[in-house]
């Protein structure tokens, strides 16, 4: 099953874009790429998912490489309330095994 | 929008004990899930469960733990002999079907002492 592998923390300054890089170079066909965030032990937060096209949606955007090995999640702009750990996943669509990297740690600093 | 619910929020028990955590997915969802995390670490991959049985557990999932949906809308964990190393946070998570985003429950927090 993929791994993902995500640098374990960054810092934003508050408005500005925060772009969280993940790689999963050994993604699977049938393997979505979902972000998630953690705000303390809270249950995981959803923020996007996607296959192999680019994603947007009211809370961010979804950058896929084309060979699928890496994603990039992009918050537009950054609030304070965005601090939180944010995980890249790996879910295999077969019911399978889902894999947690080990999380980026964002910081978005006034 | 719909939610996992999980119960209790926190449990403690004493070590050798079985404990039972529960899960309400969201109707009509099909695959489920659940995970753990311990304090300070990121979350882990347990069991996933579709069509009545289990799809892929990890090498964590050993025979002390159990899952069952017994009524069709109840999705249990359940540690047969719980140990120190299981105090943790435990996710119960549910999706629909494939490619859908998947909704995680606010946790089951179990000290075990």
């Amino acid at each position: 099953d993929a791994k993902t592998t995500q640098p374990p923390s960054m810092d934003c300054a508050e408005g500005r874009a925060a772009n969280l890089p993940c790689n999963h170079s050994t993604i699977s066909g049938n393997e979505y790429v979902y972000w998630y965030r953690q705000i303390h032990s809270q249950g995981p937060q959803y923020i996007i998912h996607g296959l192999k096209n680019n994603e947007t949606n009211e809370m961010a955007s979804l950058i896929i490489t084309e060979d699928r090995k890496s994603s990039t999640l992009i918050l537009p702009h950054a609030t304070l309330r965005d601090t939180a750990v944010y995980y890249c996943i790996v879910l295999n669509t077969n019911a399978g095994k889902s894999t947690f990297g080990d999380g980026t740690t964002l910081t978005v600093k006034p | 929008e719909p939610e996992v619910t999980q119960t209790p929020s926190h449990q403690v028990t004493q070590m050798g004990q079985e404990v039972i955590l529960r899960c309400v997915p969201i109707s009509n969802h099909l695959y489920f899930y659940w995970y753990r995390q311990i304090l300070g670490q990121k979350v882990e991959f347990l069991v996933s469960f579709y069509n009545n049985e289990i799809s892929e557990k990890s090498e964590i999932f050993d025979d002390q733990f159990s899952v069952e949906r017994p009524d069709g809308s109840n999705f249990t964990l359940k540690i047969r002999s719980t140990k120190l190393e299981d105090s943790a946070m435990y996710f119960c998570a549910s999706r629909g079907t494939m490619g859908e985003k998947l909704f995680f429950g606010s946790g089951t927090q179990l000290s075990v002492l």
